[in-house]
């Protein structure tokens, strides 16, 4: 059984490029959240999709962007890049059942803008 | 003050030590609440759920205080290989699927 698995692992980009990393959930999960986590913090809730649609959204400014697919597999976009957007980006995936929920991490896509 | 508030440390123990993390949340309507653990450059690795009667598993063992809105964990007989960040995580009032993430505090078990 597949867990959470993140592509690619890293990743270099330079100041207003565009960017899109991709997750595919634990095998039964039907959600999937994606976090940034910079250096010495803890990871920062960007946003949730389910049923193929946005549900949550953190503090994050519109050039972050995403999508679900039919088979719950997500990407991430990010455009415009800012120096300050080099980080650690997670996918956590996840499934609501008998009213609670346990996410799940992959691996990661290290990004770094230049 | 920080929704989710832990002691940074680092907290460097010998092997066989005791150690206790405390992690304090804003906000009181909080339901759900983990404990998880992560290695330098990897990902988060879920360690506990906590439950309001505590729980235990093996040499951990958590605790939820709901009164004084904290949670705690408790590593005892530390390995090693315990040395990690350990990150507390709460979600948000009135929402569930929302977790905010404290920053984590670093253990380092010296041998």
């Amino acid at each position: 059984d597949a867990g959470v698995t993140q592509s690619p692992t890293h990743l270099i980009k330079t100041r207003g490029q565009q960017v899109t990393l991709r997750c595919s959930p634990k095998s039964g999960h039907d959600t999937v959240s994606w976090y940034q986590q910079a250096l010495g913090q803890g990871p920062q809730f960007i946003f949730q999709y389910y049923e193929e649609e946005e549900r949550q959204r953190g503090n994050f400014p519109d050039r972050f962007s995403g999508h679900q697919f039919p088979n719950y597999s997500s990407e991430l976009n990010v455009n415009a890049l800012l120096l300050g957007d080099s980080a650690l980006y997670l996918c956590a995936s996840s499934l609501l059942a008998g009213g609670k929920e346990t996410q799940y991490f992959g691996p990661g896509t290290r990004l770094l803008v230049l | 003050r920080k929704e989710v508030e832990q002691d940074p440390g680092p907290f460097n123990v010998p092997e066989g030590a005791t150690v206790a993390f405390n992690c304090t949340y804003s906000n009181s309507a909080s339901q759900s609440f983990f404990w998880y653990r992560q290695d330098c450059r990897k990902e988060p690795k879920l360690l506990m759920s906590v439950y309001s009667s505590g729980n235990e598993d093996g040499r951990f063992t958590a605790q939820l205080n709901r009164a004084s809105q904290y949670i705690s964990l408790l590593i005892r007989d530390s390995k090693l290989s315990d040395s990690a960040t350990y990150l507390c995580v709460v979600n948000e009032a009135g929402n569930n699927r929302k977790l905010i993430w404290g920053l984590g505090t670093s253990l380092a078990v010296n041998p």
